[in-house]
């Protein structure tokens, strides 16, 4: 298994642009999750989903849309960048839809910078 | 919502010195804490976790343990050793879970 694959690594965006940060596992996990990890400030929840079809805001959703048309997949869109946005993003999938029964499996993060 | 801090933000050790690593929480109703490790340019791998049902665990040189009337849980590393060198995140959430809550992080460094 591959487990949660995340492209791409690094991305270079000026402000405005949109752009998609693709997040794929390969381990029929139930719940999938976006985290943003700025310094200083640790992990923040940006949606999450706890199956197909359905997808939740987390703690900092603004500027950002997710859709889980497929168990596997679980994108990211930022539809008009801003400075703000320069952060390195992980994706996290676990078993099933209740963080507390079971290990999050991260991706190994996308770092992207808005200029 | 659940709200986590963590402390120290930095702590460096001698190598076999022990670390320890605090975290406090706020919603009483979580009753899951799990400690994530974060090495360079990786994604967080967890560690070790506790449930409220218990005061503390033990998996070789990491143990956890948790106080559920002060709303506090740590975690302890003995006998360190450079590959602990990394950061760590403490976590809580609750019973409806689907948002797992992470603490600012602490960057550990184990010197020879």
């Amino acid at each position: 298994n591959a487990g949660v694959t995340q492209t791409p690594k690094f991305q270079v965006l000026k402000t405005g642009q949109s752009m998609t940060l693709q997040c794929a596992q390969d381990m029929n996990h139930e719940y999938m999750s976006w985290y943003r990890q700025d310094p200083g400030m640790g992990l923040r929840l940006i949606h999450y989903s706890v199956g197909a079809g359905i997808t939740d805001q987390g703690e900092v959703p603004n500027g950002y849309n997710v859709s889980r048309s497929t168990t596997e997949d679980f994108p990211l869109r930022l539809l008009s960048a801003a400075p703000s946005q320069t952060s390195v993003y992980f994706c996290a999938s676990s078993l099933t839809g209740h963080s507390n029964t079971g290990e999050l499996f991260f991706g190994e993060g996308s770092r992207l910078t808005v200029l | 919502g659940e709200n986590v801090e963590q402390h120290p933000s930095t702590l460096s050790v001698q190598e076999g010195d022990s670390a320890v690593i605090k975290c406090t929480y706020s919603d009483s109703a979580s009753n899951y804490f799990p400690w994530y490790k974060q090495e360079l340019g990786k994604g967080p791998q967890l560690i070790i976790d506790i449930r409220s049902n218990v005061g503390e665990k033990k998996d070789q040189r990491i143990a956890v343990t948790l106080n559920k009337t002060a709303k506090h849980f740590s975690l302890h590393i003995t006998e360190t050793q450079p590959e602990d060198s990394a950061v760590y995140f403490c976590a809580a959430s609750g019973v409806t879970a689907s948002k797992l809550t992470f603490g600012t992080g602490t960057r550990l460094q184990v010197t020879l």
